[in-house]
């Protein structure tokens, strides 16, 4: 199976701020690279597919880069809805497998 | 609008089994595949299961194959997973999803999963 790992497990950021998620893949995943949020006690939110495709309705603030084994998800100006776990999964090969979140909390 | 309900969770004893439903709504089912995922309490996401929109086509994880099984009834536009020799670390939240791409004869699972039910708690404890 393809191992997910992120960076970091937690941060703590302002409104405002610049936020980078890190994602990297135990083998190349090409573009097959999907980022979700999760809000406590909610199911996740798709927000970005093929790493760097902004899913229908998500903010543009939300953007994706990356190919091959490592990927970033980046908000741009983090407001107060955006404290959440940001999971990263590839979707290259099955079994589908998620890295282990990236808690974005207010500093 | 596009809906996804899951039911049939509860407790049950180790080794017991049960039955997980997601009734859908507000898109052609049998055109999407879908899939399960779980999250234990306090943990990350788990991809369990998935099955084409045909139905012809399925997958498991290793950690659950052999004793659960996946399906779907698309006259009920509902998916099913049957979940046997239930064991202690399977207790978790299990959410079905959607895939975002229709497509019939395989499991479409390349640009992720668009809608999530709310969840269905299973607890497998003695």
């Amino acid at each position: 199976d393809i191992q997910m790992t992120q960076s970091p497990s937690s941060l703590s950021a302002s409104v405002g701020d610049r936020v980078t998620i890190t994602c990297r893949a135990s083998q190349s995943i090409s573009r097959y690279l999907v980022w979700y949020q999760q809000k406590p006690g909610k199911a996740p939110n798709l927000l970005i597919y093929s790493a760097s495709s902004l899913q229908s309705g998500v903010s543009s603030r939300f953007s994706g880069s990356g190919s091959g084994t490592d990927f970033t998800l980046t908000i741009s100006s983090l407001q107060p809805e955006d404290f959440a776990t940001y999971y990263c999964q590839q979707s290259y090969i099955l079994p589908l497998t998620f890295g282990g979140g990236t808690k974005v909390e207010i500093k | 609008e596009v809906q996804l309900l899951e039911s049939g969770g509860g407790w049950v004893q180790p080794g017991g089994s049960l039955r997980l439903s997601c009734a859908t709504s507000g898109f052609s089912f049998s055109n999407y595949g879908m899939s399960w995922v779980r999250q234990a309490p306090g943990m990350g996401l788990e991809w369990v299961s998935g099955i084409s929109g045909s139905g012809t086509v399925t997958s498991y994880s290793d950690s659950v194959k052999g004793r659960f099984t996946i399906s779907r009834d698309d006259s009920k536009s509902t998916l099913y997973l049957q979940m046997d020799s239930l064991r202690d670390e399977d207790t978790a939240l299990y959410y079905c999803a959607k895939d975002l791409e229709p497509c019939s004869s395989a499991i479409c699972y390349e640009r992720g999963h668009d809608y999530w039910g709310q969840g269905s708690l299973v607890t497998v404890s003695s």
